[in-house]
């Protein structure tokens, strides 16, 4: 099962770009990397998934470089209401297995 | 569109009582059924999954069990809540294959106080 490490905090400014980078250095060919997002008193949220090189959807992007060993979340102009705790996961796409979500990274977005 | 439900939000219980609780899921078919808990200020640690009814996996040791009786239906139980059952615990869904890299869609969560 291939762990992940993230920093346990960030602090940023609104209107900011944020990279948060997660490292997996025992991640497995077919495990697939996938960021959540969770507010206080509520469950995560889905917020993208990748295998390699660059992800892009309306929320952020994800860039995983060719070892595949760590991944960077990047959130583009941040606002108050994205501070959350986010929560990068690594794991096959099927065949489910004891995944591990980790204590995440806490983003502390200030005006 | 696809909901899911937990209930209560919020649960206070003595040490030793009995516990159930509460998740469906509306709008999808054979989903894939998740209990995880979360300690105070730590990550989620998965409990439970289900592929199908009367079908649950366990992750850890532990006082509880859980049950599958209807399809989008998951129920998580204790005998006996120990203090140490205390948390905040979510249910989630996913469909598909079950796996860790599914996207999982998680209901707003149970807070368990044990007293």
């Amino acid at each position: 099962l291939a762990k992940t490490t993230q920093p346990i905090s960030m602090d940023s400014y609104e209107g900011q770009e944020v990279n948060i980078t997660c490292s997996h250095n025992n991640i497995a060919t077919n495990d697939y990397i996938t960021w959540y997002q969770q507010f206080p008193s509520q469950g995560p949220r889905f917020i993208i998934q990748g295998y390699k090189t660059k992800v892009t959807n309306e929320v952020a992007s994800l860039f995983i470089p060719a070892d595949r060993k760590s991944s960077t979340l990047s959130l583009p102009r941040v606002s108050l209401s994205d501070t959350a705790v986010y929560y990068c996961l690594v794991g096959p796409l099927y065949n489910f297995n004891k995944f591990y979500f980790g204590s995440g990274t806490k983003l502390n977005v200030k005006p | 569109s696809q909901t899911i439900h937990q209930w209560p939000a919020t649960l206070v219980q003595p040490v030793g009582s009995p516990l159930s609780l509460e998740c469906t899921v509306e709008g999808t078919s054979n989903p894939n059924l998740y209990w995880y808990r979360q300690a105070a200020g730590r990550g989620l640690q998965l409990l439970f999954y289900s592929v199908g009814i009367g079908q649950i996996s366990s992750e850890v040791p532990q006082n509880l069990s859980a049950s599958r009786p209807q399809d989008r239906q998951f129920i998580l139980s204790s005998k006996k809540l120990l203090l140490s059952d205390s948390g905040f615990y979510l249910c989630a869904w996913s469909v598909g294959q079950a796996g860790a890299g599914e996207p999982q869609h998680f209901g707003d969560g149970t807070r368990l106080s044990i007293l």
